[in-house]
């Protein structure tokens, strides 16, 4: 079955403890991205990748990293978190970038404390 | 910068009542429109989209209509069930790397 697989669904940590929320799909799919769900601001992009050690900045970057060693997996990094970080995290991905449709993992409610 | 406006609710609506949920966008260049659904517990599925003005996407009798001179996608049903409950979200992408833009989502709620 295609799929995105992000794990875990549910977490909760203290601030300054290094996490780590990984992501992987099934599709050889190019493009991935991270989005963060925020009540009354939607969802906005954290990251993405155009394919392998390919990454750039979205519109939240900041407290964050990710890596793109292979095509499948785009880990989420939180070297230090703080509690304006607890938030509902999706990462997504598509055949490519530009215009193709992007399909969705279930999503991981972080709560930083 | 590109952006979408849409109404966000929650909206709440008796079975059967016919559905219209409002999406306005500013986009810098020709982008392509679609309508995301997140059920309770889930990630977004794609529900429908298109791609140049004119075109009318459609999925599980939902329709929106691509409109370049009001600069709209506005998601209709005839007839609502209580499963159409739901988060529902607009996005649009021009084409570049950085993905879709997406509204801010409507809460619709069903009603038996």
């Amino acid at each position: 079955e295609a799929q995105v697989t992000q794990n875990p669904r549910y977490l909760i940590t203290v601030t300054g403890k290094k996490l780590t929320v990984t992501c992987s799909q099934n599709m050889n799919h190019e493009y991935m991205s991270w989005y963060r769900q925020d009540p009354g601001l939607g969802l906005r992009q954290i990251y993405y990748s155009m394919n392998v050690e390919v990454t750039d900045k979205g519109d939240v970057p900041e407290g964050y990293k990710v890596s793109r060693k292979e095509k499948r997996n785009f880990p989420l990094i939180l070297e230090s978190p703080s509690p304006n970080q607890t938030s509902l995290y999706f990462c997504a991905s598509s055949l490519r970038a530009g215009g193709a449709s992007l399909h969705f993992g279930n999503g991981t409610r972080l709560t930083v404390t | 910068g590109d952006s979408v406006t849409q109404m966000e609710g929650p909206v709440t609506l008796s079975e059967e009542a016919f559905l219209t949920i409002n999406c306005t966008y500013t986009a810098t260049g020709y982008p392509s429109l679609f309508w995301y659904v997140q059920y309770p517990g889930e990630g977004l599925q794609l529900l429908l989209k298109a791609t140049k003005a004119d075109d009318k996407g459609s999925n599980k009798g939902f329709e929106a209509t691509y409109r370049k001179e009001t600069t709209s996608f506005h998601l209709e049903k005839g007839s609502v069930q209580v499963s159409d409950s739901a988060v529902y979200f607009c996005a649009l992408n021009v084409g570049g790397a950085d993905g879709l833009t997406f509204g801010k989502g409507t809460h619709l709620i069903i009603q038996p």
